[in-house]
C-alpha cells in the first residue's frame, strides 16, 4: 500500500512569487492535514480537509491557503512568499475517523530567497 | 490550550543504555497521545501510539504508558542502538480531532 505521496520534494523560490505543493493520500484516506515545520517554530498545523472541506484550521495568516479534490488528493498554496516561509511541508493523512492514526509524507523543502 | 512540553535535547547515550525522553500534556478533552520519529531528511514516522488512560504503546522496543494522572507519555527503551539515532517528537490529538499538537522534538545522539 503506497504511502503519503508529496511533490515536489524541492523547490526554491524569490521573494514574492507563489508556490504551490500537492499531496496523495493513503488510498481510502479522507483527510488530508498540512504541517509547516521550522527550526524556531516546530511542528504547526496550517489546516485540514475532509471530504473536500475544511474542517480545521492553524494559525496563520490568509497568504496559506489549501485544497482538496474529489480523490482526496490535496494541493497547498503559498501566495507572496516571504523568506520566513522557508520550511519543510509536511502533509499528512488519515481515515478522518477519530483516535485513527496520522500517517506522514516525505515532506516538500521550501527555500525562499 | 492545548499543547505538548518535551525533555530538552539534545540527548547523547552510549549504544546499550537505557532511555528516557519526558512528555507532558495539558489538553481540554481526552486525547489519544503519539510519539513519532523523524530521521535525517525525512518524513515523521508513526512509533506508537495510545488513545486512552493506562494504555501502553510499543514499538520497536520502545515503550509509553497514558498516565492521565500525572498528564504524561514518556518513551522508554532499555537498550539504544545506533540506528535509533533521530529526533523525537511527542504529539496529542483531541478526540475526534485530526489536527496533531507537537511537543518541540528531543534530538537523541548513540554514540557506538
Amino acid at each position: 500500500k503506497a504511502g503519503v505521496t508529496q511533490t515536489p520534494r524541492y523547490l526554491i523560490k524569490t521573494r514574492g512569487q507563489q508556490v504551490t505543493l500537492s499531496c496523495s493520500p493513503i488510498s481510502g484516506h479522507r483527510s488530508v492535514s498540512w504541517y509547516q515545520q521550522t527550526p524556531g517554530q516546530g511542528l504547526q498545523f496550517l489546516f485540514e480537509y475532509f471530504s473536500e472541506t475544511q474542517r480545521n484550521k492553524g494559525n496563520f495568516p490568509g497568504r496559506f491557503s489549501g485544497r482538496q479534490f474529489s480523490n482526496s488528493r490535496s494541493e497547498m498554496n503559498v501566495s507572496t512568499l516571504e523568506l520566513g516561509d522557508s520550511a519543510l511541508y509536511l502533509c499528512a493523512s488519515s481515515t478522518g475517523l477519530g483516535g485513527n492514526t496520522i500517517y506522514f509524507g516525505e515532506g516538500s523543502w521550501l527555500t525562499v530567497v | 490550550g492545548d499543547s505538548v512540553t518535551q525533555m530538552e535535547g539534545p540527548v547523547t547515550l552510549s549504544e546499550e543504555a537505557f532511555l528516557t525522553i519526558n512528555c507532558t500534556y495539558t489538553a481540554t478533552g481526552y486525547p489519544s497521545l503519539f510519539w513519532y520519529v523523524q530521521y535525517p531528511g525525512e518524513g515523521l514516522q508513526l512509533l506508537l501510539k495510545a488513545t486512552k488512560a493506562d494504555d501502553k504503546g510499543s514499538n520497536k522496543g520502545f515503550e509509553a504508558t497514558y498516565r492521565k494522572e500525572t498528564t504524561s507519555f514518556h518513551l522508554e527503551k532499555g537498550s539504544v542502538q545506533v540506528s535509533d539515532s533521530a529526533v523525537y517528537f511527542c504529539a496529542l490529538a483531541i478526540q475526534g480531532a485530526q489536527k496533531l499538537v507537537f511537543g518541540q522534538g528531543t534530538r537523541l545522539t548513540i554514540n557506538p
